[in-house]
Order: structure tokens, then sequence, then C-alpha cells
């Protein structure tokens, strides 16, 4: 149980271009999905925290405008990477939980972008 | 503040060899603690945790972890290493009061095993 899909696996697209990353939790309701960007072999930088309902908490640092998160349903969590320049090349990774602070996150896949 | 630290960048050991990750941390109070392990372009696979209870943690594949309150520790043990278990582990720490808090991330040990 608790499966997190995050779709796509691989971007590669122009600069300039808009891209989406899906993460849906498959057989639980995640209120709350984090959003996190990993550089190679470093640990992952918490992007911003996503709640259901309402607007995302991002961290310090890291533009909303630019990193666009929604969190329209209980199993769906989006960030769209807007104007994709090469600099925002990067794996980025979503998890969720089922509550509780003693409760493990669950990840996705990640998603490997690579802007031209 | 809470802050995890896993001292060794790198962990090289012999294919039958104990294994061993190390991780500290600094936090008020009692926190959760994870592992968690990463293969390479994939997420991160949950291993074990600590919530209260016996020090010694038992988790996946055959992996185990001792809580050291004292000396602030949660190491990651395995009696015999296989090849299969090279990968990137996150040592990692919840405050007990934040049900949707956010995990602090170790900077990660990456484990070299060797046939």
């Amino acid at each position: 149980g608790a499966v997190v899909s995050q779709h796509p696996s691989w971007v590669i697209c122009k600069s300039g271009t808009s891209v989406k990353i899906e993460c849906r939790s498959l057989d639980f309701q995640a209120t709350t999905m984090f959003w996190y960007r990993q550089f190679p072999k470093q640990s992952l930088m918490l992007m911003a925290t996503s709640n259901e309902g309402s607007k995302a908490t991002y961290e310090q640092g890291v533009e909303k405008d630019k990193f666009l998160i929604n969190h329209a349903s209980l199993t769906l969590s989006t960030l769209t990477v807007t104007s994709a320049h090469p600099e925002d090349s990067s794996f980025y990774i979503c998890s969720a939980g089922l509550g509780g602070a003693h409760q493990p996150q669950h990840f996705g896949d990640g998603t490997r972008l690579s802007i031209l | 503040a809470q802050s995890v630290a896993q001292p060794e960048d790198q962990v090289n050991v012999a294919e039958g060899n104990p294994l061993t990750v190390k991780c500290t941390y600094s936090v008020s109070g009692n926190p959760y603690l994870f592992w968690y392990v990463q293969y390479p372009n994939r997420g991160l696979q949950f291993l074990l945790k600590y919530i209260t209870g016996d020090n010694l943690v038992k988790g996946s594949y055959g992996f185990e972890a001792e809580f050291n309150k004292s000396q602030t520790s949660f190491h990651l043990k395995k009696p015999s290493a296989l090849v299969s278990d090279s990968a990137l582990y996150f040592c990692a720490v919840r405050d007990r009061t934040d049900s949707w808090g956010k995990l602090q991330f170790g900077a990660g040990t990456q484990v070299v095993v060797t046939p």
C-alpha cells in the first residue's frame, strides 16, 4: 500500500516551454504532498508543501511564479515549471504520507527534467 | 532547529561484510527517525523508522538501525552487505508534534558494495 505515482519519468524540452509534472497517491488520500528538487548525488531540497484545496507553501528562495503547484484533489498534485530554462534542469521528486508525524513519506520515482 | 548529519559521503564495503551508515541528529525533543534508500534515477524507498520502544529497529531488505538517545544517533546496519545494496542512503528526522511536517534529510551517504 501507500504507492505514489509520478509522471512523466523523463522530459526533454526547449527553453521557454512550460512543463507539468503529476504526482498521484494511488491507494490513499493525501491532504499534503511535498515537492523536492535534487541535484546529482546531493540531498533533497524541499521546494514546497502542497495542500489540498489551498495554496502551496513555498520554501524560502523558491519562486512561486516559476514553480506553480496545484493540489486540486486528495490524490493529485501537479508542479508546473513555467518558461523553463536550462538552469531548471534537475530531478524533481514528490512525496505524500498517510498523515501523522510517525508515518513515513512515500515517494514518487521522480521526474528527470532536461531543458535544452 | 533540526539538523541531520551523515558524516560519510561514501562507504565502501566488500560483499558479505557488515555495513554501517552513520547518522546523528540535533533536534529539540524526541523526533521520529527514518532511513530511506535511493537507487539511480528513482525516488526514495522507505527502509525503517524509529518511533519508540526497542532501540534496535528492523526494516526492509535485512536492514536494521540502532537508536542511541545519549549519542543522538541512528546508525543503519546490515550484517552482510550485497552488491545490490549499492545505493544512496538518507537519514531523516521529523518533529513528533508536527503531523504534516517536513522531513529533515541528511546529505546522504553513497554505499558501494564490491563483489
